[in-house]
C-alpha cells in the first residue's frame, strides 16, 4: 500500500527565503508525481506535475524534483513571498495506466512572514 | 485548462440528513472523480465516476453511503447520506486532462 509523507508539517520563514519541501513515498512503482497548493477554504491548485521518467520540473519561482529510486521528491521555491502562503500538497499515481487513483501526503503548511 | 465549480460550497446538516453536491465542468471529460478531506487528514478518493456506467468505489466506500450520478460528460453529483458528524469534511471532484489532475473549489460540510 503506498504511504506518501510529507516533511516538515509546517513551516515558517521571512520573505524572501529559498525553501524546500519534502515528500516521501514507500512504492517506487508510480506513474507521475504532482505538487498541488491549497489556500485556506479553497481547492487544490495544481502547481506541476512530474512524470516518472522525468527528474524535474520548473514553473517560475518552483523547481521540483522526483528520486523514483530513492522515492523522493522536492518542491524548491525561491524568494519566497507572503502571497506563497498556503498548504502544499503532493500526490502520487501508481503506474498501472487503468489506475488514476492519487494518493496524498497531509501537507506542508507554509507561512511566508512579511 | 477547464474550470471545475462545485454547489454548494459549504453546508451545515443534522445528523440522519442527506446533502447531493453538484460538480460541473466547463468541458468534457471522460473519468469525474470524488474526493474527501477530513479534518487535519490527507485527501481520500471515494470513487470513481465515469459517464453511462456505474461508479467504482474505493474500499471503505459504498454505494448506498455515496450515491454517485454521471448523466452526461460535463456534471456529476455525489450524495452523503444518512449523515453523522464523522461524515463532516470537505468534499472535492477532479478530473484529469492531459495526464494533470484538477480539483474543484470543494464543497465543506458540517454535520451536527
Amino acid at each position: 500500500k503506498q504511504e506518501v509523507t510529507q516533511i516538515p508539517a509546517a513551516l515558517s520563514v521571512p520573505e524572501g527565503e529559498n525553501l524546500v519541501l519534502n515528500c516521501s513515498f514507500t512504492d517506487s512503482a508510480i506513474y507521475n508525481l504532482q505538487w498541488f497548493r491549497q489556500d485556506p477554504g479553497k481547492g487544490l491548485t495544481s502547481l506541476l506535475l512530474i512524470q516518472s521518467s522525468q527528474r524535474e520540473q520548473t514553473s517560475g519561482r518552483l523547481n521540483a524534483s522526483l528520486d523514483k529510486s530513492s522515492g523522493r521528491s522536492t518542491l524548491y521555491i525561491a524568494a519566497s513571498q507572503p502571497g506563497d502562503s498556503a498548504t502544499y500538497l503532493c500526490a502520487v499515481r501508481p503506474r498501472a495506466s487503468s489506475n488514476y487513483k492519487l494518493t496524498f501526503g497531509k501537507g506542508t503548511l507554509l507561512t511566508v512572514n512579511p | 485548462s477547464a474550470v471545475i465549480s462545485q454547489k454548494p460550497s459549504r453546508d451545515i446538516c443534522q445528523r440522519g440528513t442527506s446533502l447531493t453536491i453538484q460538480c460541473q465542468v466547463d468541458s468534457q471529460v471522460t473519468m469525474m472523480f470524488w474526493y474527501r478531506q477530513q479534518p487535519g487528514q490527507s485527501l481520500t478518493l471515494i470513487a470513481t465516476a465515469n459517464q453511462g456506467s456505474e461508479a467504482t468505489y474505493e474500499s471503505g466506500f459504498v454505494i448506498d453511503k455515496f450515491p454517485i450520478s454521471r448523466p452526461n460528460l460535463t456534471f456529476s453529483t455525489l450524495t452523503v447520506s444518512n449523515m453523522s458528524p464523522e461524515d463532516s469534511s470537505i468534499y472535492l471532484c477532479s478530473f484529469i486532462n492531459q495526464e494533470t489532475q484538477y480539483f474543484g473549489p470543494g464543497t465543506r460540510l458540517l454535520v451536527l
